[in-house]
């Protein structure tokens, strides 16, 4: 069974700043199925980042994906009002073929 | 624009049972995989369920396998989640979710189901 840990759990930033949240699978991915979303409260989740590092329809290049194998990455370059918000990881194609990441929550400093 | 829209959620015992309903619209649906996706009070998000376009494949999370099935209507553009036995820990927002490539790039807004007696 494929487990994603993220971390930190929460991260207090400033606009402006720099956030760095990681996501580590417990088993190598065997393909490039590692997704990002954002969910605000009371809306339902967004895709920010398919395959790894590619961008969905429309958010914006502050956002990016890096990684391989069980490391992975999300960087927001520098940090808008609007990006305060919880962030999830998901791999497809292990085993559960679907899973999530615990989250980890962007909030004001 | 795709939309999805959840419906059918609701008050329930334990025990009991409910059918979910999503409708899709603003985009081709039969070659596409669709799935529910839940999240308890103050939770992570689970994946719960997932049918491809021709219904031949169909998968579950162990935690409602046997319990809950899917299913889809390609003529009506509908996708359901058939609930039954359920517990109190099934009590969670069920959203519905179309999937490319195994990634979930379109949400519903969510459908509430409580389980509680």
């Amino acid at each position: 069974e494929i487990v994603l840990t993220q971390s930190p759990g929460t991260l207090s930033l400033s606009p402006g700043e720099r956030a760095t949240l990681a996501c580590r699978a417990s088993q190598s991915l065997s393909s490039n199925s590692l997704a990002w979303y954002q969910q605000k409260p009371g809306q339902a989740p967004r895709l920010l980042i398919s395959d790894i590092s590619t961008r969905a329809t429309g958010i914006p290049d502050r956002f990016s994906g890096s990684g391989s194998g069980t490391d992975f990455t999300l960087t927001i370059s520098r940090l808008e009002p609007e990006d305060f918000a919880v962030y999830y990881c998901q791999q497809y194609g292990g085993s559960p073929v679907f899973s999530f990441g615990p989250g980890t929550r962007v909030d004001f400093k | 624009e795709v939309q999805l829209v959840e419906s059918g959620g609701g008050l329930v015992q334990p025990g009991g049972s409910l059918r979910l309903s999503c409708a899709a619209s603003g985009f081709n649906f039969n070659p596409y995989s669709m799935n529910w996706v839940r999240q308890a009070p103050g939770k992570g998000l689970e994946w719960v369920s997932y049918i491809t376009g021709d219904s031949v494949r169909i998968l579950y999370a162990d935690s409602v396998k046997g319990r809950f099935t899917i299913s889809r209507d390609n003529a009506k553009n509908l996708v359901y989640l058939q609930m039954d036995s359920l517990r109190a820990e099934d009590t969670a927002v069920y959203y519905c979710a179309r999937s490319v490539r195994g990634q979930f790039d379109s949400w519903g807004l969510g459908t509430l189901v409580t389980v509680s007696s």
